[in-house]
């Protein structure tokens, strides 16, 4: 079984560009997040989606960050503009079940990694 | 602020030796996770422990989730330079099932 998709795997882009990352979920899996991760820092979260709706994005900078999963499976995160501090590893990952339980598991693509100068 | 410390930051050692990491935080949680993160790929999970004073063994690896479930350890045996990552913890809140993250703990096993 193939596992979460993302693309590009790496990014260099100069601030005040825009920028937009792809992650194609685990097939059959309804729940996608989208995680950043600071250098020396674990993932936080910025949104997380329910099939198409976004059941949690309180903390996705919403001035300049965007998302969208319009068919419930693919989704895509964009930057406009991007800022030097936005640079970061973006993971996306999916989990079979809708509002997480106790034991909740999550699957983890490898990234996009994001140097903006 | 990552509501999870982890301790310590990083850790070198040689393969065969014994090593422990913690997981610490006042906030109590309903499950938590132990991811580990190699370089250019993103976590991948290793157990969920859920019962407070939880105990649960995977081949060299032990992991403990602390009475009141808000701290955890994991100990591993015997390292070997294939245990080399970055290991995280994170606690699953009620909330919705959103995971909080430990900033990690680096662990190096040289041979």
């Amino acid at each position: 079984e193939a596992g979460v998709v993302q693309s590009p795997r790496y990014k260099i882009i100069e601030k005040k560009q825009p920028v937009a990352f792809w992650c194609n979920p685990i097939s059959g899996h309804n729940t996608l997040y989208w995680y950043r991760q600071n250098l020396g820092q674990g993932p936080e979260l910025l949104i997380r989606y329910e099939n198409e709706e976004a059941v949690d994005d309180s903390q996705l900078p919403k001035d300049r960050f965007s998302a969208e999963r319009l068919k419930g499976v693919d989704s895509t995160l964009k930057i406009q503009p991007a800022e030097l501090g936005d640079s970061a590893v973006y993971l996306c990952a999916s989990s079979p079940w809708a509002s997480g339980g106790p034991q909740e598991t999550q699957y983890f693509g490898p990234g996009t990694r994001l140097l903006v100068l | 602020t990552q509501l999870l410390e982890q301790s310590p930051q990083f850790l070198s050692i040689q393969e065969g030796e014994n090593l422990t990491v913690y997981c610490n935080s006042s906030s109590v949680f309903s499950s938590l996770q132990w991811y580990r993160q190699e370089p250019g790929e993103g976590p991948v999970l290793l157990v969920t422990v859920v019962t407070g004073g939880e105990v649960k063994k995977l081949k060299r690896l032990t992991f403990q989730f602390g009475d009141a479930r808000k701290d955890s350890s994991l100990h591993i045996t015997a390292a070997q330079p294939g245990d080399t990552g970055l290991y995280l913890c994170a606690g699953l809140t009620d909330s919705w099932g959103k995971l909080q993250f430990g900033a990690g703990t680096q662990v190096v096993v040289t041979p």
